[in-house]
């Protein structure tokens, strides 16, 4: 059964960091392209980033770019999400999902809230 | 960017009928390797989204068969053949054959 574990979520105020990682087991981690999709309050679905297997490539939205980045270690089977310069548009739940040409797994997510 | 348009936004359905969902996008879905890479995720209310249709029209594993997938270039309809109760919730297309990935704006399918 595949199992994704997402966490690192919780309230900061504008501006701030957060780190999300999500740990994957029940399939061969180190094949797959790895992704974050997130949504914000009674909203719908929006991707945020992407990385490829080696995670030699990376891909961002554009709300997000420069101020996200993602990264793995396949040693641990896991994902991160790092946060910064955070604003109150940026508060939704973020979702970890494995990517190959459509999003396959999903994870439970973690709720970002950026608030003062 | 690719943008998908959804319709209905919502669909009141009546248990044991039919319902679909149209889903065109901005720009042809097909990928350089020849694939279509359009797919439908639906979401109930607290759960993450579960995919459920890849490729326009693969059920993904455990997916009834009363949910088919349809179309070709840019339109795309997410059939049920018979509305079960565990049907309810948001449908949502996807298209990735190119990113940024993007998504419908969702259908909302509720019991009449």
């Amino acid at each position: 059964e595949v199992q994704m574990l997402a966490s690192g979520g919780g309230l900061v105020q504008p501006g701030g960091s957060l780190r999300l990682s999500c740990v994957v087991s029940g399939l061969n981690f180190n094949v797959y392209t790895m992704s974050w999709v997130r949504q914000a309050p009674r909203k719908g679905l929006e991707w945020v980033s992407s990385i490829t297997p080696s995670g030699v490539h990376t891909y961002y939205a554009d709300s997000v770019k420069g101020r996200f980045t993602i990264s793995r270690d396949n040693s641990k089977n896991t994902v991160h999400l790092q946060m910064n310069s955070l604003t109150a548009e940026d508060t939704a739940i973020h979702y970890c999902a494995t990517y190959e040409g459509h999003l396959t797994y999903w994870g439970q997510g973690t709720l970002v809230t950026v608030s003062s | 960017d690719i943008v998908m348009t959804q319709t209905p936004l919502s669909l009141p359905v009546t248990l044991g009928q039919p319902a679909s969902i149209s889903c065109r996008s901005s720009q042809s879905l097909v990928h350089s390797d020849g694939a279509t890479y359009l797919s439908w995720l639906h979401q109930r209310p607290g759960q993450p989204p579960r995919l459920l249709i890849y490729k326009i029209s693969k059920r993904f594993s455990g997916v009834p068969d009363r949910f088919s997938g349809s179309g070709a270039g840019t339109d795309f309809t997410l059939t049920i053949s018979r509305v079960e109760p565990e049907d309810v919730g948001v449908y949502y297309c996807m298209q990735a054959p190119q990113f940024p990935l993007t998504f419908g704006g969702g259908t909302k399918v509720e019991i009449k």
